[in-house]
């Protein structure tokens, strides 16, 4: 069965602190993995996107690797900030078409000052 | 600033009502998905279009849910019945793929969603 499990479920850092998210997966072949942010009450917004043969991913403070031989990614947040208070979501996207993207169930991190 | 509206905004309804949530993709974009996320389910892909085709529904329950394009600026999620499962916070998402990029590497851009309240 395709699953996408993410972990932690939460977390709490303080300013400044780096974390670091995972998103295990199942899923294969997959396409592509992504890696998106969700504010309280807004839409997701798009991080990274990797596919199968690309192994590390970077926007501006976001880092995404990927290693496909153990199936797993992660997100690395560098010099957290305030702002980066959200929902993280990883989804894969399976090679087959006609399969369904698979949501992993997101981790909620907080940033203290 | 391009983005993607959605309305409404919030709707209350009683079970059983037909409901339309609208959404506008950005201009130019040629994909547009739906999705539903609720704290059970997290998010789920309800259905998507490319060049106004549907393309997967899927995810989609075809007995009361309904997704068009009726023309390339509008997106329609009609349920008929609703029922009170169907709270939950509908998003619409649009992008583009260009020609010869692989399909579902597109980034997607969603708009601020529909909170649907079911009683």
């Amino acid at each position: 069965k395709n699953q996408v499990e993410q972990s932690p479920q939460s977390l709490i850092i303080l300013e400044g602190k780096n974390c670091t998210l995972q998103c295990n997966y199942t899923v294969s072949p997959f396409s592509n993995l992504r890696w998106y942010k969700q504010d309280t009450g807004r839409g997701p917004v798009s991080l990274t996107i990797m596919t199968f043969s690309e192994n590390t991913k970077s926007n501006g403070r976001y880092t995404a690797t990927l290693d496909a031989d153990t199936k797993q990614s992660s997100l690395h947040i560098t010099a957290s900030q305030l702002s980066d208070s959200a929902s993280y979501i990883c989804v894969v996207r399976p090679m087959e078409y006609g399969n369904k993207l698979v949501f992993g169930a997101g981790t909620i991190l907080r940033v203290k000052s | 600033d391009a983005r993607v509206t959605q309305t409404p905004r919030h709707k209350v309804t009683e079970m059983g009502q037909e409901v339309t949530m609208r959404c506008q993709p950005i201009l130019g974009h040629n994909t547009v998905f739906w999705y539903r996320q609720t704290m059970m389910q997290g998010l789920e892909l309800l259905a998507y279009f490319r060049n106004r085709a549907p393309l997967d529904d899927s995810g989609m329950p075809k007995d009361r849910f309904s997704a068009e394009m009726p023309d390339a600026t509008l997106a329609t999620l009609k349920i008929q019945p609703s029922e009170p499962r169907d709270s939950a916070v509908y998003f619409c998402a649009s992008g583009l793929v260009r020609d010869g990029q692989v399909e579902g590497k597109e980034t997607q851009y969603f708009g601020p969603g529909t909170r649907l309240l079911v009683l």
